[in-house]
């Protein structure tokens, strides 16, 4: 059965602290994995798409990568603004569903 | 401005009354799909549509319902709603095999 397992559950950091957050997985036929940001009591947010092991994507402080078991999002000297939920997804080509790891609740005290 | 929009946003509801869920989306997208949220599990798909009258099981159908007869349209319905159900709900939609899925606001529901 497809898996997506997110690490730490929760992280907190000082303002311009860096640090990752991780997404392992286990799936048959990866067709994409994806980063979404989700904010109290919003819809998640879409982030970055990653297709193939070594593929990188930034965004401002944000940087996701994908290898064959994992990806990391690594926030580079962090703001508050940036305290969030964290989601990674994975979708097959066995299916069409997305299935979503559990999140990573980031906090970034000023 | 593209959306995803979602009603009712609150719900207080008993067992085993029907309700209806609405998801309306304007940027002409054919999959749209429902998912419910709980803590410590994350995000869980109940059903979702590729096009017109196509629609799927995901991971949780169980007690739920769906039907596109319109694009745009994507309702959830709970025939028969029980405490189990209680929880916080997202309609999202998104072009053809991109993944990028647009979320609504959620509509968090509670069954007593």
């Amino acid at each position: 059965e497809d898996q997506v397992t997110q690490s730490p559950e929760a992280l907190r950091l000082q303002e311009g602290e860096s640090s990752s957050l991780n997404c392992s997985y286990t799936v048959s036929g990866l067709r994409g994995l994806f980063w979404y940001r989700q904010d109290p009591g919003k819809g998640p947010e879409f982030l970055f798409t990653l297709y193939s092991a070594g593929e990188e994507k930034e965004k401002e402080r944000l940087k996701a990568t994908l290898t064959k078991k994992e990806s990391f999002l690594h926030i580079t000297a962090p703001k508050p603004e940036d305290s969030a939920t964290y989601l990674c997804a994975v979708q097959t080509y066995n299916n069409n569903d997305m299935r979503f790891g559990a999140g990573t609740r980031l906090t970034v005290k000023p | 401005e593209a959306q995803v929009t979602q009603n009712p946003r609150y719900l207080i509801t008993v067992t085993g009354k029907k309700l209806t869920v609405t998801c309306s989306q304007n940027m002409n997208h054919e999959y749209m799909s429902w998912y419910r949220q709980d803590p410590g599990l994350g995000l869980r798909q109940i059903y979702y549509s590729m096009n017109v009258e196509v629609t799927d099981k995901g991971d949780v159908p169980e007690g739920y319902k769906v039907s596109r007869k319109e694009k745009r349209n994507f309702p959830l319905i709970l025939e028969s709603p029980s405490p189990n159900q209680t929880s916080l709900y997202f309609c999202a939609s998104s072009p053809p095999y991109t993944g990028e899925l647009f979320f609504g606001e959620g509509s968090r529901l509670t069954v007593l």
